[in-house]
């Protein structure tokens, strides 16, 4: 069964720091992978995916990941953080082509500091 | 066009109840998922319905079902409701055919309180 592990519950960065937060994932197949940021008290937006092609993709925010198939890896950046970044975010994947069901991570809390 | 709409936003229910909360997706889109998040499990998928039909199904007890109308508008009920039936229930829909691109939508989420 697939499955998502995000390293650390809890990331805390300085306006203007690198973001880097961290997702592995678990499949036996090739699998379809995702970011989502969840701002307080509201749902999950979409940050960027990769389903093929590119391993770099690039999302909103100035957010990019990376895929990386021999470390099973989906880290997210960011070059510069800036205080609107504040949210939880989660990484997810899905292995069956057209199936709608993410397996999703634990999230990571990303604090910015002034 | 409109997002994903989520009713009601918050409810507060006693145990033993059952609840039927609804979603309506982003026009055009036929696929609509759930998810259960609680801090302590963090987001759990429930269940999807394509076409008026569930198509894929979490692991979670009976008390918990759903389904779908012509219009792809979906609800879910929770029967003999518990205490750890707390929780944010999201809503997210998708295309979900042919060259469709995978991504799901989000609701804002029904805030869902058993006491």
């Amino acid at each position: 069964a697939q499955s998502v592990t995000q390293l650390g519950s809890h990331v805390s960065v300085s306006e203007g720091a690198l973001v880097l937060l961290r997702c592995n994932y678990s499949s036996s197949v090739p699998p379809y992978l995702f970011w989502y940021v969840q701002y307080p008290n509201q749902g999950l937006q979409l940050l960027l995916k990769y389903t093929t092609g590119a391993t770099l993709v690039k999302g909103i925010n100035g957010f990019e990941a990376e895929f990386k198939k021999s470390e099973t890896s989906f880290h997210l950046t960011k070059p510069s953080a800036h205080m609107s970044d504040a949210a939880e975010y989660f990484c997810a994947v899905s292995v069956i082509q057209g199936a709608q069901k993410l397996v999703f991570g634990q999230g990571t809390r990303l604090t910015i500091n002034p | 066009k409109a997002g994903v709409t989520q009713t009601p936003r918050y409810l507060i229910k006693t145990r033993g109840q059952q609840v039927t909360l609804s979603c309506s997706p982003i026009s055009g889109h036929r696929s609509v998922s759930w998810y259960q998040q609680t801090p302590g499990q963090g987001l759990q998928f429930l269940f999807e319905y394509f076409s008026e039909t569930q198509r894929n199904k979490g692991n979670f007890p009976g008390r918990f079902s759903g389904r779908q109308f012509s219009n792809s508008r979906s609800e879910m009920n929770v029967s003999t409701l518990e205490l750890g039936d707390s929780a944010l229930y999201l809503c997210a829909s998708s295309l979900s055919g042919q060259g469709a691109s995978y991504e799901q939508y989000f609701g804002p989420g029904t805030r869902l309180t058993v006491t």
